[in-house]
C-alpha cells in the first residue's frame, strides 16, 4: 500500500514551459487536493476534486488545471510556468470530504527560472 | 482576515520542556480542528484532531479548544529532539466541508 505518490520529486522549469505533476493514491479515495506550500504561507489549495470527473478551484487555481479521469489519478498542470509558480506542491487524499484526515505526498519541489 | 491564524515561529526549547503551539481562528461556527506535524522535506500527518470545545489528549500531545475565544492550542509535553518538526493547524468549517484551511504552521526544535 503505497497511499499517496507524487512525481516527480524536483523539477526546475524555464519561465513560459508546461509541465504536469502527477498524482496517484492506492486508498480508492474519492477527494483529492492539491496545495502550494510556500514560507510564511501554510498549505494553500489550489484545485480538488470530490470524484472522478468533477473538479473545483480552490483558493489560488490561476495558472493550474487539473483534470481526474479516474479515481487513482489526479494530475495538475501548469500551463505557463512562471518564477511565482516555485513552490512545493503537495497532493493529498481523503476517504471523503467531510473527512478531518487527508493523506499527503512527498511533496514535489518546482523552481521556476 | 484570514479563517485562521497561526505565529511561524520558529520556536526552540530544550528536551524536556512544556511546548504550546497556538492558532485563532475567525468564525465561531468551525466545529473540527486538527493539528498536522510535518517534518523536514515530507508531507503533513494527521497528529491529533478535536470536534468542538474541550480537551483531547494522546501520550505526550494535548489538543485543546477554546471557542469562547477561537484560540486552538496543542501542548507536548516532555518534549524530545524527535518531535522537531513544523507543526500546522487546520480547521474543516463543518462535515462535508469542501477543504481544510491550515494555518502557516510552526516551526519547533527541541535540542537535545
Amino acid at each position: 500500500n503505497a497511499g499517496v505518490t507524487q512525481t516527480p520529486k524536483f523539477q526546475v522549469l524555464k519561465t513560459g514551459q508546461s509541465m504536469t505533476l502527477q498524482c496517484a493514491q492506492d486508498m480508492n479515495h474519492e477527494y483529492m487536493s492539491w496545495y502550494r506550500q510556500d514560507p510564511g504561507m501554510g498549505l494553500r489549495l489550489i484545485h480538488y476534486s470530490v470524484g472522478a470527473g468533477i473538479t473545483d478551484q480552490g483558493e489560488v487555481p490561476n495558472g493550474y488545471n487539473v483534470s481526474r479521469s479516474t479515481t487513482e489519478d489526479f494530475p495538475l498542470r501548469l500551463l505557463s510556468a512562471a518564477p511565482s509558480q516555485t513552490s512545493v506542491y503537495f497532493c493529498a487524499s481523503s476517504r471523503e470530504r467531510k473527512d478531518t484526515e487527508a493523506f499527503f505526498g512527498q511533496g514535489t519541489r518546482l523552481t521556476v527560472v | 482576515q484570514k479563517e485562521v491564524e497561526q505565529d511561524p515561529g520558529p520556536l526552540s526549547v530544550p528536551e524536556g520542556a512544556i511546548v504550546s503551539l497556538n492558532c485563532t481562528y475567525s468564525n465561531s461556527a468551525f466545529q473540527y480542528f486538527m493539528w498536522y506535524r510535518q517534518y523536514s522535506r515530507k508531507g503533513p500527518e494527521l497528529l491529533m484532531y478535536t470536534y468542538s470545545s474541550g480537551n483531547k489528549e494522546d501520550g505526550r500531545f494535548t489538543a485543546q479548544v477554546d471557542k469562547s475565544s477561537k484560540y486552538i492550542s496543542l501542548f507536548i509535553r516532555d518534549s524530545q529532539p524527535s518531535d522537531s518538526a513544523t507543526y500546522l493547524c487546520a480547521i474543516l468549517p463543518y462535515q462535508g466541508a469542501q477543504k481544510l484551511v491550515f494555518g502557516q504552521g510552526t516551526r519547533l526544535t527541541i535540542n537535545p
